[in-house]
């Protein structure tokens, strides 16, 4: 599975649009770009996949780029309870399913 | 949603003892259940895969005879901690794999051991 690049860490504003950025350069044609998040003592979060297309559910949107190089997950109005590490990976949609964490970003949503 | 309990949440226990930590898909199917531990400042780390009616596959530098698990039902996968010392101390945490091909992983809230 492809290895994936995210920044550290990263702050935003309550209320404003959270964009978190997310290199995979070495992705391949089968592999999907999955989003998760954890919060402090908690387990991890889906929030989101795709594969080339755009997609966008009740928590966020996902844009991946033509090249699919790279994608950003968004959350458009970011609240307090958003402060997490997110996590964004890339794997084939096998029968192994299983999941391989980087270190994330670590989301700090200032009031 | 898919929904994954994890129990106990928090447990507390003495060097040399073993601990039990069960995962459960409350309302899906799952053949397959995975068993991450993570360490304060760290990210996941998978320890194993756990498949129903089957043995467990361990990541490399696991040991099986320590972590032992057991993967009895569509829907219960048990980890057993065995023999348990200081350093195992850590925040265990299980998913499950929804039903359907696109279907994401789902996890548990977390199981925190600390062993004195």
């Amino acid at each position: 599975d492809a290895k994936t690049t995210q920044p550290t860490s990263m702050d935003c504003a309550e209320g404003r649009a959270a964009n978190l950025p997310c290199n995979h350069s070495t992705i391949s044609g089968n592999e999907y770009v999955y989003w998760y998040r954890q919060i402090h003592s908690q387990g991890p979060q889906y929030i989101i996949h795709g594969l080339k297309n755009n997609e966008t559910n009740e928590m966020a949107s996902l844009i991946i780029t033509e090249d699919r190089k790279s994608s950003t997950l968004i959350l458009p109005h970011a609240t307090l309870r958003d402060t997490a590490v997110y996590y964004c990976i890339v794997k084939r949609m096998d029968s192994s399913y299983k999941l391989i964490f980087g270190s994330g970003t670590r989301l700090l949503v200032r009031p | 949603g898919a929904v994954v309990s994890q129990h106990p949440s928090w447990v507390i226990c003495k060097s040399g003892t073993s601990v039990k930590i069960e995962c459960r898909s409350l309302d899906f199917q799952a053949t397959t259940m995975f068993w991450y531990r993570q360490f304060p400042k760290q990210s996941l780390m998978l320890m194993a895969t756990s498949n129903e009616g089957s043995k467990a596959t361990y990541e490399q530098g696991v040991e099986k005879d320590k972590f032992l698990i057991n993967h009895a039902s569509l829907t219960l996968s048990t980890l057993t901690v065995t023999s348990a010392h200081p350093e195992d101390s850590s925040f265990y945490i299980c998913s499950a794999k929804g039903q359907g091909a696109n279907s994401p992983l789902h996890f548990g809230n977390g199981t925190r051991l600390t062993v004195t």
